[in-house]
């Protein structure tokens, strides 16, 4: 079974448009995280949510909206997509903890290309 | 101000050699974690190995050994009798307290047949 499965793998659109990512973790943990990699390879968190609550939001056009119905899942809408945004999304999850420790597992990632 | 340095952007060695991907960081805490992990070129980020601030043994898995250095602080991977299937890129992360993560910007490793 996949822990940190998300969807679509492969997504191309058009300028304009609006469209999501879903997530899913069956590891039980508390924390989901959206990570955008570039084409230069570079992460770079987007937001992090713990028990359906916000606590990470980097520095990201408003166009990204995240939702976390249940801890389990944390989906990712994009309104208004932009050629800049074609990059891969990385969802993840990990354990919550105050202190430092927690192993970051990641999905296969959401290949997005915006034409 | 980068806390995760990957000074090494590509590296590529011939099958069966052994290479060393460079990680240095860059914390004050004393509480820390390091981590690696292997994208291949299927594109998943795959969880290597988490090693804590207060162990600086080094770890041997396989082909694949780790040193941590406090004094340096570094946590050097390296890939003993290297194999086709090890080219992919590797991230080094620091993390910090609570979800602070730090990834470092990658080290693309080729091994040529």
């Amino acid at each position: 079974d996949t822990a940190v499965s998300q969807t679509p793998k492969y997504l191309v659109t058009q300028m304009g448009n609006d469209k999501s990512i879903k997530c899913e973790q069956n590891l039980g943990h508390d924390t989901m995280y959206w990570y955008k990699q570039d084409s230069k390879k570079f992460l770079k968190i987007m937001f992090s949510y713990n028990n359906k609550e916000l606590i990470i939001n980097e520095t990201v056009p408003n166009r990204f909206s995240p939702k976390s119905p249940d801890k389990a899942h944390l989906n990712l809408h994009i309104n208004s997509l932009e050629l800049g945004d074609s990059a891969v999304y990385f969802c993840a999850s990990s354990l919550y903890r105050d202190s430092s420790g927690n192993t970051i597992y990641f999905g296969e990632g959401s290949w997005l290309t915006v034409v | 101000a980068q806390k995760v340095t990957q000074a090494q952007t590509e590296i590529s060695v011939v099958e069966k050699e052994d290479v060393t991907l460079d990680c240095v960081y860059e914390t004050r805490d004393t509480t820390y974690y390091l981590f690696w992990y292997k994208q291949p070129p299927s594109g998943e980020l795959v969880f290597l190995i988490r090693r804590n601030s207060f162990d600086e043994q080094n770890e041997i898995s396989g082909r694949y050994s780790w040193n941590f250095q406090k004094s340096t602080s570094s946590f050097n991977f390296t890939i003993t009798a290297s194999q086709v299937v090890d080219s992919a890129v590797y991230f080094c992360a620091l993390n910090l307290s609570g979800n602070q993560f730090y990834f470092g910007t990658g080290t693309s490793l080729t091994v040529i047949p």
